[in-house]
């Protein structure tokens, strides 16, 4: 198994570009959430989607956008990037009952 | 949702026994008790869970007394690779918006 997939690890970005960062997992979980990570600091959810279909709002939402299509893909996306979004993301997923997260690697992004 | 409270930093020596404790004084019935740990540059990794008395695994013990206010995560024998900054989470199964502190950065000396 390959666990929780993040693509890409880095990203550069112009402020007021778009992007999307990526999240696959081959768990067969039903639950995923991406969370930003800044210096010091503990987790802070943006998103979350208890299914395919089926996505809600985290602690800070303001900036990103879901979508959850299949069970395995989770993709966030950047609507007009801005330096306070500079931070480390990461997805994680959960089966519906039992243990704790399994996170992927992360994505450093720094919008200049 | 409950919120946690943990130290900010501690230091140990390889070998010792290390015992970091959170606080949770509103946990409500359903929620269980979590410990994740994260080394630099990395996502957090699941360690243990528990709802009350005492579990145990390959690399960790988890301790919560009756009035499960309070919760002990502790690391057998610890070696340098235990440093790390270890987060406690309370929430139920249903709780999706669990809060994650600053965690306790653990850092073992040689």
């Amino acid at each position: 198994n390959a666990g929780v997939t993040q693509t890409p690890k880095f990203q550069v970005l112009k402020t007021g570009q778009s992007m999307t960062l990526q999240c696959a997992q081959d768990m067969n979980h039903e639950y995923m959430s991406w969370y930003r990570q800044d210096p010091g600091m503990g987790l802070r959810l943006i998103h979350y989607s208890v299914g395919a279909g089926i996505t809600d709002q985290g602690e800070v939402p303001n900036g990103y956008n879901v979508s959850r299509s299949t069970t395995e893909d989770f993709p966030l996306r950047l609507l007009s990037a801005a330096p306070s979004q500079t931070s480390v993301y990461f997805c994680a997923s959960r089966p519906d009952r039992g243990d704790g997260y399994t996170f992927g690697s992360g994505t450093r992004l720094t919008v200049v | 949702l409950a919120k946690t409270t943990q130290p900010i930093s501690m230091d140990s020596y390889e070998g010792q026994e290390v015992n970091i404790t959170c606080s949770h004084n509103n946990i409500a019935t359903n929620d269980y008790i979590t410990w994740y740990q994260q080394f630099p540059s990395q996502g957090p990794r699941f360690i243990i869970q528990g709802y009350k008395t005492k579990v145990t695994n390959e690399v960790a013990s988890l301790f919560i007394p009756a009035d499960r206010k309070s919760s002990t995560l502790s690391l057998p024998r610890v070696s340098l690779s235990d440093t790390a900054v270890y987060y406690c989470l309370v929430g139920d199964e249903n709780n999706y918006q669990l809060i994650w502190g600053a965690g306790t950065k653990l850092i073992i000396k040689p």
